[in-house]
This record gives C-alpha cells, sequence and structure tokens, in this order.
C-alpha cells in the first residue's frame, strides 16, 4: 500500500459523457500527478499540482482538466469521453523536491 | 525528443535464470532514474532509484540497477528470478528539473516454475 488512495476503482460510462477521478495523496506530499495507461500509449504524464497550483502539464487533451484543493485531494475532470479515453487512470505524490513518486491503485475507465 | 527505451517487451524466464532489462533514455543533462513494478491488476511500486552517487544501486526484492551515463542506460538485474517475479517492468526517468516522469514502453516478464 502505497498511501495513495484513488476513486473509483471502476468506471464504466457511455460516449459523450463527463466523469470524475478522484486522488489523495500520501500524507505530507504537496504534489499530484496524474498518469494514463493504455494499451497503445503506454504509460503518459497528464499533469502535475503542487500545492494547488498547477506544475506541469503533459499530453493532456482539451477535454481533460484537473485541480487540487486546499486539503491536497485532487481530481480528474474527462469530458465528452470517446472510446480511445478507455484507459487506466494513475495518480501519484511526491514530497518536496525531486523524489520518487508513489503510485495509487488506479482508476480503469471503460467508455462505450 | 526526450524518449525511453525498453527494448525488451516480453521475457520468458525459467526460475534461477538471471534477468537484465535494458532501459536506454535520451537526453543529455542531469536524470534521475526509477524502475517501477506493476504486477497483475495491481498498481505501480517503486523498485529502485538513482539520484546520484554510487551508479550501482540495489532495490528491494534482489533487484539492482547500473547506471552508466556514457551509454544513456540504466539497466534493471536479478541474479536468480522467481515465479513471483512475474510482472511488467518499467524504466521511468525525470529530467533535469522537470517533475514529470517518462516512462518506457514496459517489458513482460514471464518467469516459469
Amino acid at each position: 500500500d502505497s498511501g495513495v488512495t484513488q476513486t473509483p476503482k471502476h468506471l464504466i460510462t457511455a460516449t459523450g459523457q463527463r466523469v470524475t477521478l478522484r486522488c489523495s495523496p500520501r500524507s505530507g506530499d504537496l504534489s499530484v500527478y496524474w498518469y494514463q495507461q493504455s494499451l497503445d500509449q503506454g504509460l503518459q504524464f497528464l499533469i502535475q499540482y503542487y500545492n494547488g497550483e498547477e506544475r506541469a502539464k503533459g499530453n493532456i487533451l482539451e477535454r481533460f482538466s484537473a485541480q487540487q484543493f486546499p486539503d491536497l485531494h485532487s481530481e480528474l475532470n474527462l469530458s465528452s469521453l470517446e472510446l480511445g479515453d478507455s484507459a487506466l487512470y494513475f495518480c501519484a505524490s511526491s514530497g518536496r523536491g525531486p523524489s520518487e513518486q508513489y503510485f495509487g491503485p488506479g482508476t480503469r475507465l471503460t467508455v462505450t | 525528443a526526450q524518449s525511453v527505451s525498453q527494448h525488451n517487451h516480453h521475457v520468458i524466464l525459467s526460475e534461477a535464470a538471471s534477468l537484465e532489462l535494458g532501459c536506454n533514455y535520451s537526453y543529455g543533462g542531469t536524470v534521475n532514474l526509477f524502475w517501477y513494478v506493476q504486477y497483475p491488476g495491481q498498481h505501480l511500486q517503486l523498485l529502485l532509484k538513482y539520484f546520484s552517487g554510487d551508479p550501482l544501486v540495489k532495490g528491494i526484492k534482489g533487484f539492482e540497477a547500473e547506471f552508466i551515463k556514457s551509454k544513456f542506460s540504466f539497466n534493471l538485474r536479478k541474479p536468480s528470478v522467481q515465479w513471483s517475479d512475474t510482472a511488467e517492468y518499467f524504466c521511468a526517468v525525470r529530467m533535469d528539473s522537470s517533475y514529470k516522469l517518462i516512462f518506457g514502453s514496459g517489458t513482460r516478464l514471464l518467469v516459469r516454475p
């Protein structure tokens, strides 16, 4: 158990819908990262937040957005879902500075 | 473009065989290097990391990796694998002051009992 929690574990939804994935970082970690893992793209960095502020952006679609709240939990919002958005979405957290990232169990999103 | 390559996509070994998984990255600046393991149906777990100092790093479960700067490589090794090492292994690199990790495509290891 890494100490990073994610909900829900599984999500099945239809094309065109919007979903919200939630992540709680390890106690004391200020940074939250979101990654997408799919069969064709592998593990791709989406976005990073540090203490409530967006710090870095990766291959995140405009239909996707994220935020980090004052209690440091983060949400990833995916809208206008397409079949190709089906993937595992991982959240990771890390402490101050360039330290290692600890990953949560992931949310498996299936778009039908 | 910055990238991480894992050339072995699938590896099949018998128990007690030695393991070496290759990882190369394309970046000339400062890097931090990681190996993560993903057991079937589970999340990514950190096996080992390199930040600086001794280029031979030891991780959990008997794994080790060697950073060879001149070859831009960070290969993962284990002298004797077990059936329980069956998993997918990911090399990841953080480049300079960036906080994001760039992952390789992963290597699926199957250890036959």
